[in-house]
């Protein structure tokens, strides 16, 4: 099955420090993938959807400026927060849809192991 | 964008009962509803989906119903085992590429 990969697994950090995160698909292009953070027994928030070679969109009340994303090729896509600080603590985590079976829009996303962000 | 909401918040059962998540969404256009389980500090994995043009789909102990009439769609989990203890989650897709998420139910099956 579709696999994505998240590296690293677990980040502890300075304030001020930023931070990059990568997730990979591993055995399918992924012209989408999608950052969600995760805040202790709450729910996926939607952050930006990251597209292969253009601007990520990102959603309402997202600083594009302090969350950049890059997507340079069909497998890799990298979170960075930058001067993070301690409200940047967080469970982020990606995910990516392996669209092979066709574009329908029916396929489900699969998602990395996530990368615990604790900024001191 | 979408806006998906999830019931109860908590659901404790006796192990050999079966459980029920409910969630609702708002936009008409979506068409396809999977449902994920979460265990502490894990990725979500998906364990059943439902596409708009089906009403029900059952997978062993696990099926889900959808009604897109009345905007919603339910997790049906029948001979609950310790192990079916997690948080789930049921999620919209959007706009054929987005997907949004329920606030989540933390499932407790008691021995």
């Amino acid at each position: 099955g579709a696999v994505v990969s998240q590296h690293p697994s677990r980040v502890i950090c300075k304030s001020g420090t930023s931070v990059k995160i990568e997730c990979r698909s591993l055995d399918f292009q992924a012209t989408t993938m999608f950052w969600y953070r995760q805040f202790p027994k709450q729910s996926l928030m939607l952050m930006a959807t990251s597209n292969e070679g253009s601007k990520a969109t990102y959603e309402q009340g997202v600083e594009k400026d302090k969350f950049l994303i890059n997507h340079a090729s069909l497998t890799l896509s990298t979170l960075t927060v930058t001067s993070a600080h301690p409200e940047d603590s967080s469970f982020y985590i990606c995910s990516a849809r392996d669209l092979r079976g066709g574009a329908s829009g029916n396929q489900p996303q699969h998602f990395g192991d996530g990368t615990r962000l604790s900024i001191l | 964008g979408e806006n998906v909401e999830q019931h109860p918040s908590t659901l404790s059962v006796q192990e050999g009962d079966s459980a029920v998540i409910k969630c609702t969404y708002s936009d008409s256009a979506s068409n396809y509803f999977p449902w994920y389980k979460q265990e502490l500090g894990k990725r979500p994995q998906l364990i059943i989906d439902i596409r708009s043009n089906v009403g029900e789909k059952k997978d062993q102990r696990i099926a889900v119903t959808l009604n897109k009439t009345a905007k919603h769609f339910s997790l049906h989990i029948t001979e609950t085992q310790p192990e079916d203890s997690a948080v789930y989650f049921c999620a919209a897709l959007y706009n054929f590429n987005k997907f949004y998420f329920g606030s989540g139910t933390k499932l407790n099956v008691k021995p």
